[in-house]
């Protein structure tokens, strides 16, 4: 089945400097990437997807990278604010309808 | 903004006993799913529902497990008999159809189970 790895486990940045988390898969038919950001007490909320026919995603301060061959995919925030903090995991969809997830990556962001 | 709901926020039952945990999926989705998140780890897939019966499931959904869509708004999971290993927060998701407009699985807050 899928494996999905995911780095770092815990990231800090300063407050307006850039963060980014990194994701690898192992099943090469995957072709749906989710990441989703979770707050404390709170379930997984999607922030940003990308399809496996597209190599880049933009949305205001975050976007979301993909390389297919690698097998890895990114996601980058820029201009990172406190209310960025939180745990970010990225997913991936093979066959099946079931998301594989990562483990996690917690992001804080100093004021 | 539709969500996806869940009830109880908290369940606390006894080792053995059953649990019923109930979710809302958004009115107009057709895909449903239950996952799992013990404390610090990811979320693990447990199983997915369509057209009323179960497409998908993995090795922790065992004969302990069921799910079932009583009527035309409620999703339900059902633990049997609970084990310590069970306490976990548990995830409903619901998406709304094939297609790429389908894509985005979206979360309920989750009921977290305490078995003691």
């Amino acid at each position: 089945g899928e494996n999905v790895e995911q780095h770092p486990s815990t990231l800090s940045v300063q407050e307006g400097d850039s963060a980014v988390i990194k994701c690898t898969y192992s099943d090469s038919a995957s072709n749906y990437f989710p990441w989703y950001k979770q707050e404390l007490g709170k379930g997984p909320q999607l922030i940003i997807d990308i399809r496996s026919n597209v190599g880049e995603k933009k949305d205001q301060r975050i976007a979301v990278t993909l390389n297919k061959t690698a097998k890895h995919f990114s996601l980058h925030i820029t201009e990172t604010q406190p209310e960025d903090s939180a745990v970010y995991f990225c997913a991936a969809r093979s066959s099946g309808d079931k998301l594989t997830f990562g483990t996690g990556t917690r992001l804080a962001v100093r004021p | 903004e539709p969500e996806v709901t869940q009830t109880p926020s908290h369940q606390v039952t006894q080792m053995g006993q059953e649990v019923i945990l109930r979710c809302v999926p958004i009115s107009n989705h057709l895909y449903f799913y239950w996952y799992r998140q013990i404390l610090g780890q990811k979320v693990e897939f447990l199983v997915s529902f369509y057209n009323n019966e179960i497409s998908e499931k993995s090795e922790i959904f065992d004969d302990q497990f069921s799910v079932e869509r009583p009527d035309g708004s409620n999703f339900t999971l059902k633990i049997r008999s609970t084990k310590l290993e069970d306490s976990a927060m548990y995830f409903c998701a619901s998406r709304a159809t094939s297609g790429r407009a389908g894509d985005e699985q979206f979360f309920g807050p989750g009921t977290r189970l305490t078995v003691l």
